[in-house]
């Protein structure tokens, strides 16, 4: 069964410090998605990346970064010089790759809940 | 604009009174699902839809029915609400669902409360 771990719940910083939210996965499959979603606190959930198992690469879009590690089975995520904008609560997802058809449900981390103060 | 709606963004019932969210979709996806978020538990997936008339369990789907009648409307229905079903309810679709995983689109959102 597929599982995710976000062992941090919540996380308080100084705008401008850079601060890593951490996502540690298990799954069976070698073939694999990884998501990351943003819940500010209006409610709704933003997509902010995407990653599938086959792609190490790391990823930099603007002032967030993510780290995709296979061998430690971990999939962080940076947020260099936060901002107040930046407060919210962030979910780790894994989806599995079936066959044509299959249920493609995410399964979620609990969240981290990151609190930005000026 | 591309976009999952969810009706209505808020509701307050009491136990056993018949509700209705609904979810639709202007994208023309063919997956849907409908996800419950609880403090401390992250989404779980209560109900998914691989396309019109063809839906199955997720993983927390007691006390919930669904519908797919129509690709873009994905109708989640609480019979006779209980308190233990006052959550955040996404839905969630996207172009296709299984092998090719792409981005799952979510709703706004609808809050439960159920007395």
């Amino acid at each position: 069964a597929q599982k995710v771990t976000q062992a941090q719940t919540e996380i308080s910083v100084v705008e401008k410090e850079d601060v890593t939210l951490d996502c540690v996965y298990e799954t069976r499959d070698t073939t694999y998605y990884l998501f990351w979603y943003k819940q500010p606190p209006s409610g709704e959930l933003v997509f902010l990346i995407r990653r599938n198992s086959f792609d190490e690469q790391n990823e930099i879009s603007g002032r967030y970064s993510w780290n995709f590690q296979k061998s430690t089975s971990s999939f962080n995520f940076t947020i260099t010089a936060s901002q107040v904008v930046d407060s919210a609560v962030y979910f780790c997802a894994l989806s599995e790759a079936r066959s044509a058809g299959a249920n493609s449900k995410l399964t979620f981390g609990k969240g981290i809940t990151l609190s930005v103060r000026p | 604009e591309a976009q999952v709606t969810q009706n209505p963004r808020y509701l307050i019932t009491v136990t056993g009174k018949k509700l209705t969210v609904t979810c639709s979709q202007n994208m023309n996806h063919e997956y849907m699902s409908w996800y419950r978020q609880d403090p401390g538990l992250g989404l779980r997936q209560i109900y998914y839809s691989m396309n019109v008339e063809v839906t199955d369990k997720g993983d927390v789907p007691e006390g919930y029915k669904v519908s797919r009648k129509e690709k873009r409307n994905f109708p989640l229905i609480l019979e006779s609400p209980s308190p233990n079903q006052t959550s955040l309810y996404f839905c969630a679709s996207s172009p296709t669902g299984g092998f090719v995983q792409e981005t799952q689109y979510f709703g706004p959102g609808t809050r439960l409360l159920v007395l």
